[in-house]
């Protein structure tokens, strides 16, 4: 069966130190494997996209990093603060450009982050 | 920065009863989705929407549930007769990674 997995339920870290967060799938062939932020109440934040082909994408203090053979992808806040304190959703999107099922979502389960000061 | 907006933000309604729930995605999106999240549960995908029309839809969207585009702007979520287990956070989403606030339904 499909499943998509983030590793830790909580992460607790303190200000300055990088987090970094796992998302692992099984079962999927993703074409783009996406993460967001999800603060309570709110919606999902988009944060960055990585396609199958790229192994590597960086925003600011953010870092993804996308393991095809692994099935994995890594989520790094480098240089964290109280105010990235927040759950972060990966999902993936198996569908190609254009096709019936472009921009379908499959959402993890989330990793609520908590940065302390 | 363009924005999807989302209304009500919160919704109580009577269990059986229809709702009608509101979404004006950004203007110049061709694909618009249905999202819900029940509390404390993963973000779960319902329908997507693409040139007027249903392109695809997820086992939990039953005949209970309808989209529209009515106007050309707005996006609207129809459940029909509500059930106890359709409370949750209904989130709409424009383009592929726009999503709404939300509107949270609970059902009495």
């Amino acid at each position: 069966s499909q499943k998509i997995e983030q590793n830790s339920e909580a992460l607790n870290i303190q200000e300055g130190k990088t987090a970094t967060l796992t998302c692992n799938y099984t079962n999927y062939s993703p074409a783009y494997l996406q993460w967001y932020r999800q603060d309570p109440g709110r919606g999902p934040v988009f944060l960055l996209l990585i396609r199958e082909n790229e192994k590597e994408k960086r925003k600011e203090r953010l870092k993804v990093t996308f393991d095809t053979t692994l099935k994995q992808s890594l989520f790094h806040i480098t240089a964290s603060q109280p105010a990235d304190s927040a759950t972060y959703l990966c999902a993936l999107d198996i569908a190609k450009s254009g096709g019936t099922s472009y921009g379908k979502l499959t959402f993890g389960q989330g990793t609520i982050l908590t940065v302390h000061p | 920065e363009p924005e999807v907006t989302q209304t009500p933000s919160h919704q109580v309604t009577q269990m059986g009863q229809e709702v009608i729930l509101r979404c004006v995605p950004i203007s110049n999106h061709l694909y618009f989705y249905w999202y819900r999240q029940i509390l404390g549960q993963k973000v779960e995908f319902l329908v997507s929407f693409y040139n007027n029309e249903i392109s695809e839809k997820s086992e939990i969207f039953d005949d209970q549930f309808s989209v529209e585009r009515p106007d050309g702007s707005n996006f609207t979520l129809k459940i029909r007769s509500t059930k106890l287990e359709d409370s949750a956070m209904y989130f709409c989403a424009s383009g592929a990674q726009y999503f709404g606030p939300g509107t949270r339904l609970t059902v009495l």
